[in-house]
């Protein structure tokens, strides 16, 4: 199946500074999410991004299909974006949302 | 909150017992997705069950199933636990399978197995 790799696998921040998270995946996809979990184990989405670049806010996404990579940006760390960020991919073909999860981001933002 | 909801909460099982896990998906999504997340890893695709259908299954045996009611509400059981089915069950809706429907994760419920 589909392999999916997230690094750094852990990210201590200060309080302000920023951030890259990236995601590589091993097939071609259509659909790639990004999503953060809190500690409390809510999973939130944060972007649905198969290619090209969004932004929402402190945050924005971009992913290269062609190489088979995603990244997550987070700018001006606060002490809420603390918690494990996953990206999610679905397969190009027969996929229906059917998420394959990578190992994930822990992100610890401190003041 | 992403208006769907789980219960229970926590759950404490003894190996071989069955377990009913539910879910209550958004109001107007058809389509409930299942998940389980051991700890320290992400979450890996059980099944989705798309009106009242099941649409696709991960990796897991067949004592892991569920249904889907016309509420499209859905529920997830698993006979004969093991020791590792220990672990954080996340129900996701969504008003379709198309790949940019967006899928609600509920709070999830913690499964212990002993």
């Amino acid at each position: 199946g589909i392999q999916v790799e997230q690094s750094p696998p852990d990210l201590i921040l200060q309080e302000g500074a920023n951030s890259t998270l990236r995601c590589n995946f091993s097939d071609s996809v259509n659909n790639l999410q990004w999503f953060h979990q809190n500690p409390w184990g809510q999973l939130i989405n944060l972007f649905y991004i198969p290619s090209g670049t969004k932004q929402n806010g402190r945050l924005s996404a971009t992913t290269v299909a062609t190489e088979r990579y995603s990244l997550l940006y987070i700018s001006s760390s606060q002490t809420t974006d603390s918690g494990v960020y996953f990206c999610a991919v679905d397969i190009l073909t027969g996929g229906g949302n059917k998420l394959t999860f990578g190992t994930g981001t822990q992100l610890k933002v401190e003041l | 909150e992403t208006g769907v909801t789980q219960s229970p909460t926590h759950l404490i099982k003894t190996r071989g017992q069955q377990v009913t896990l539910r879910c209550s998906s958004q109001s107007g999504h058809n389509t409930v997705s299942w998940y389980q997340q051991a700890l320290g890893q992400g979450p890996q695709f059980i099944f989705q069950y798309y009106r009242e259908e099941e649409n696709g299954r991960g990796n897991f045996p067949p004592r892991f199933s569920g249904l889907q009611f016309p509420n499209y509400s859905s529920e997830l059981n698993v006979n004969a636990l093991e020791l590792d089915d220990s672990a954080l069950y996340l129900c996701a809706s969504s008003s379709g399978t198309g790949p940019q429907e967006t899928q609600y994760f509920g709070p999830g419920t913690r499964l212990l197995v002993l």
